[in-house]
């Protein structure tokens, strides 16, 4: 399976723009990354996908490097409810998604 | 909005009982997942699910688990014999179509607590 890297957490301060970064150097060139965010005590939700191009959504931003080694999910301004974890996931050819330990963001009033 | 149920919130079983964990995936939707979650752990795949049979199972999914979808809306995990280590919070989900699709519904998810 293709693996991702994320920090284990992050802050930010509310009203703030957050960058939350993901390394996925084994990315094979049919994988999807795809952004999932879990708040407490609720299943996760899906945020953002994207194969080459950067993508855009009401949620969020997802900036995809030229190399697909990695990404970054950008939140363009925090708020409170937005403190969950972020998990970055490729899909594989199997289709199944398999979540890593994901960065836990902390938005600070 | 169209939303993932799952039947009950919590569940407490003893050791060696058999639970079924229901879900009503979203009603146009054509493949399944559960997943779970112990404490404080990461999301781990279980099961997915289509066309009535299985598509793919992680090693956790072991015999004493099982998935059926017994009728046109509920998508049932079965767990034959629980142990104290299946406590966990088991997360059903459904997306339309898999690879053209990209957003799996993710249910509220099902509390077990196995004492």
């Amino acid at each position: 399976d293709a693996k991702t890297t994320q920090p284990n957490s992050m802050e930010s301060n509310e009203e703030e723009p957050v960058h939350l970064p993901c390394n996925h150097s084994t990315i094979s060139g049919t994988d999807y990354i795809h952004w999932y965010r879990q708040l407490p005590s609720q299943g996760p939700e899906y945020v953002i996908h994207g194969l080459t191009s950067n993508v855009n959504n009401r949620m969020a931003s997802l900036a995809i490097a030229e190399d697909r080694k990695s990404s970054t999910l950008i939140l363009h301004r925090a708020t409170l409810r937005d403190a969950a974890v972020y998990y970055c996931i490729l899909r594989d050819n199997n289709n199944d998604m398999r979540f890593g330990a994901g960065t836990r963001l902390t938005v600070k009033p | 909005e169209p939303e993932v149920t799952q039947t009950p919130s919590h569940q407490v079983t003893q050791m060696g009982q058999e639970v079924i964990l229901r879900c009503v995936p979203i009603s146009n939707h054509l493949y399944f997942y559960w997943y779970r979650q112990i404490l404080g752990q990461k999301v781990e795949f279980l099961v997915s699910f289509y066309n009535n049979e299985i598509s793919e199972k992680s090693e956790i999914f072991d015999d004493q688990f099982s998935v059926e979808r017994p009728d046109g809306s509920n998508f049932t995990l079965k767990i034959r014999s629980t142990k104290l280590e299946d406590s966990a919070m088991y997360f059903c989900a459904s997306i339309y179509r898999d690879r053209d699709s990209y957003e799996q519904y993710f249910g509220p998810g099902t509390r077990l607590t196995v004492t």
